[in-house]
């Protein structure tokens, strides 16, 4: 298996602009999890999903950041529209059993908003 | 107070060392726990998962106490290639759960 994969891995982009990240999770993995991750906030969860269903959406900052998951292989996390604060690495993860088991996370894709 | 609290180092030691990191959480709900490990600009990636009853592999141990709610990583005889970000993880049951990562701990293993 290639792994959780991401893309694009670079995004830079101006204020204003919608910005949609791409996930393809683990094949056979119900458990579909966005992150970001700053210097300043560390590593946060921003959603996850189960069997294609948000669960749990607490940690999404604002009504600008979406996520949707059309299917088992496919996931995008969009803000629209973007800002410069928005700057951080965004990583995708998946795992079989949520959290009792292990995350395994996409190279990240790193976001600029200028 | 944070709900996972980690020392952010960094901790410069050389090789050969023995290096300890706590982590803590606050709350009791706490189900599972795991180090991660993170390189420079890379993804993390799972170390071990932590048990009851402490866990070992290789020159890493893991061990939890639930009662004053700590988890904790040893690593003995340092390898220059243990240089890394060690992130604890703590799962709270929440309904379903809720995933919350440490802001992580830096290691510098130097020759």
């Amino acid at each position: 298996d290639a792994g959780v994969i991401q893309s694009p891995r670079h995004e830079v982009t101006e204020m204003g602009q919608e910005v949609t990240l791409r996930c393809k999770p683990i094949s056979g993995h119900d458990y579909l999890f966005w992150y970001r991750q700053t210097m300043m906030r560390g590593l946060e969860l921003l959603i996850y999903f189960n069997n294609n269903v948000p669960i749990d959406d607490s940690g999404m900052p604002e009504d600008r950041f979406s996520a949707k998951m059309p299917n088992a292989s496919f996931s995008t996390l969009k803000i629209q529209p973007s800002e410069p604060r928005d700057s951080a690495v965004y990583f995708c993860a998946s795992s079989p059993e949520g959290g009792y088991t292990e995350a395994f996370f996409g190279q990240g894709t790193r976001l600029t908003v200028v | 107070r944070k709900e996972v609290e980690q020392d952010p180092g960094p901790f410069n030691v050389p090789e050969g060392a023995t290096v300890a990191f706590n982590c803590t959480y606050s709350n009791s709900a706490s189900q599972s726990f795991f180090w991660y490990r993170q390189d420079c600009r890379k993804e993390p990636k799972l170390l071990m998962s932590v048990y009851s009853s402490g866990n070992e592999d290789g020159r890493f141990t893991a061990q939890l106490n639930r009662a004053s709610q700590y988890i904790s990583l040893l690593i003995r005889d340092s390898k220059l290639s243990d240089s890394a970000t060690y992130l604890c993880v703590v799962n709270v049951l929440t309904g379903g759960f809720k995933t919350i990562f440490g802001a992580g701990t830096r290691l510098f293993v130097k020759a």
